[in-house]
């Protein structure tokens, strides 16, 4: 069974410094999809960024970006020029192109951001 | 606002009662899930679908029921209420494999 494990429960940033979300996983397989979502204190979860097992090249999506390693099975997420909107909880997620239709998801790590 | 429509945002129900979730979605996905959120914890999936007339289970499915009869459709039925189901459901939709979810705002519930 794939797991995904998000081993940081609290994080915290000063704004406009840097801060990385750390993510890993298990799996056999070797097609599969991974993603960032956040979830702030409203309650509704937004995607972050997504990223294909096959491509080399790093997702980025404006502040946010993430380091891939697929072989070490990592998947962390870096904000850069943290906001206080950015406060949140973020889950890493994981699924498979072969069931397409379950995706697995980490516990999730609340970002606070300072002022 | 095309988006994922779920119904109501706050239940409380008594212990042995039964309900239904709605979720709708306007963006024709195929792939619709379930998945609930306890305190301390990530999203559990409860039941999902890949299309109209198919639907299969998560991993947490003991007392909940889906149906999908139309593309745009997708309740969830809680069948005899236990305080165990407390908890925050959502609903989310999909375009593909590749693509993230969508959400809905959620279903807080509470079994009393």
């Amino acid at each position: 069974a794939q797991t995904v494990t998000q081993s940081q429960p609290e994080m915290s940033v000063q704004e406009a410094e840097t801060v990385t979300l750390s993510c890993t996983y298990d799996t056999s397989e070797s097609d599969y999809y991974l993603f960032w979502y956040k979830q702030p204190p409203s309650r509704q979860m937004i995607l972050v960024i997504r990223q294909e097992a096959y491509k080399q090249q790093n997702a980025t999506e404006n502040r946010f970006s993430v380091n891939f390693q697929k072989a070490a099975k990592s998947f962390s997420l870096k904000i850069s020029d943290s906001q206080l909107g950015d406060a949140a909880m973020y889950f890493c997620a994981y699924r498979t192109n072969t069931n397409a239709g379950k995706s697995t998801f980490g516990d999730g790590t609340t970002l606070t951001v300072k002022p | 606002n095309a988006g994922v429509t779920q119904t109501p945002k706050f239940q409380v129900l008594k212990t042995g009662q039964s309900m239904t979730l709605q979720c709708a979605q306007d963006m024709n996905h195929e792939y619709m899930s379930w998945y609930r959120q306890d305190p301390g914890m990530g999203l559990r999936l409860i039941h999902y679908s890949v299309g109209a007339g198919i639907t299969d289970q998560g991993e947490v499915p003991n007392g909940y029921n889906v149906s999908r009869s139309t593309t745009e459709d997708f309740p969830l039925r809680l069948l005899s209420a236990a305080p165990s189901q407390t908890s925050v459901y959502f609903c989310a939709s999909q375009r593909g494999a590749n693509y993230g979810y969508t959400f809905g705002s959620g279903t807080r519930l509470t079994v009393v």
